[in-house]
């Protein structure tokens, strides 16, 4: 079974500063992987998608990178601003786009 | 274009009575995901829809939780004989057919249910 773990669990930081937050996940027989951000009582966002062919994704100030041998991924984020502020997931993707969330960083960006 | 929608948005019922959760998936996604998010328990995998192939329920906790896919668009979870442990946030998804490792999954709001 595939197991996801995110770390640090919270992170608060003040504007401006980038954010690094990190993903492990135990099988690396992934189709995928996708971050996702989901803000309180709200569903979730998608925010990149990398396939398992590919070593990194950038969006923006977001940019992801995966090393799919060692089942590794980090979300970068850069000049954090207060509207970054959620908690942010992280879903290797298996057969059939089942995904398996890690429990999420919670962020927190201080003006 | 609209999103994936759920209703209700909120669901309080009583220990023992069943619920129905409702998921209008986007237009045109054949695929279709139901997950569970609960406190201490993060999002969990319960059931994937792919057209008219039958249904992926590997995830389901128990016998008490079953979904259906009607015309391969809206979906609806339904769970018997709720218990304080069913007490989470429902969570649908849709997306273009898979395989397809290009599919992004797209995710509705939500249905919070609390069993009392």
């Amino acid at each position: 079974k595939q197991e996801v773990t995110q770390i640090p669990a919270a992170l608060s930081v003040p504007e401006g500063e980038n954010l690094v937050l990190n993903c492990s996940f135990t099988d690396s027989a992934i189709y995928n992987l996708q971050w996702f951000r989901q803000d309180p009582g709200k569903g979730l966002t998608s925010l990149l998608l990398i396939q398992s062919s590919q070593r990194e994704q950038t969006s923006g100030r977001l940019n992801a990178s995966l090393d799919k041998s060692s089942g590794r991924s980090t979300l970068y984020i850069a000049a954090s601003q207060p509207g970054d502020s959620a908690t942010y997931l992280c879903a290797p993707g298996g057969s059939w786009g089942k995904l398996q969330f890690g429990a999420g960083t919670q962020v927190v960006v201080t003006p | 274009g609209a999103g994936v929608s759920q209703s209700p948005s909120n669901k309080v019922t009583e220990k023992g009575k069943d619920v129905e959760l409702r998921c209008d998936p986007i237009s045109g996604h054949t695929a279709l995901y139901w997950y569970r998010q609960s406190l201490g328990q993060g999002l969990e995998f319960l059931i994937y829809f792919q057209g008219n192939s039958a249904p992926d329920k590997s995830g389901l906790p128990s016998d008490r939780f079953s979904a259906e896919r009607t015309g391969g668009s809206v979906s609806t979870l339904t769970i018997q004989r709720t218990q304080q442990e069913d007490s989470a946030v429902y969570l649908c998804a849709s997306s273009l057919p898979v395989p397809a490792t290009t599919d992004t999954q797209y995710f509705g709001p939500g249905t919070r249910l609390t069993v009392l």
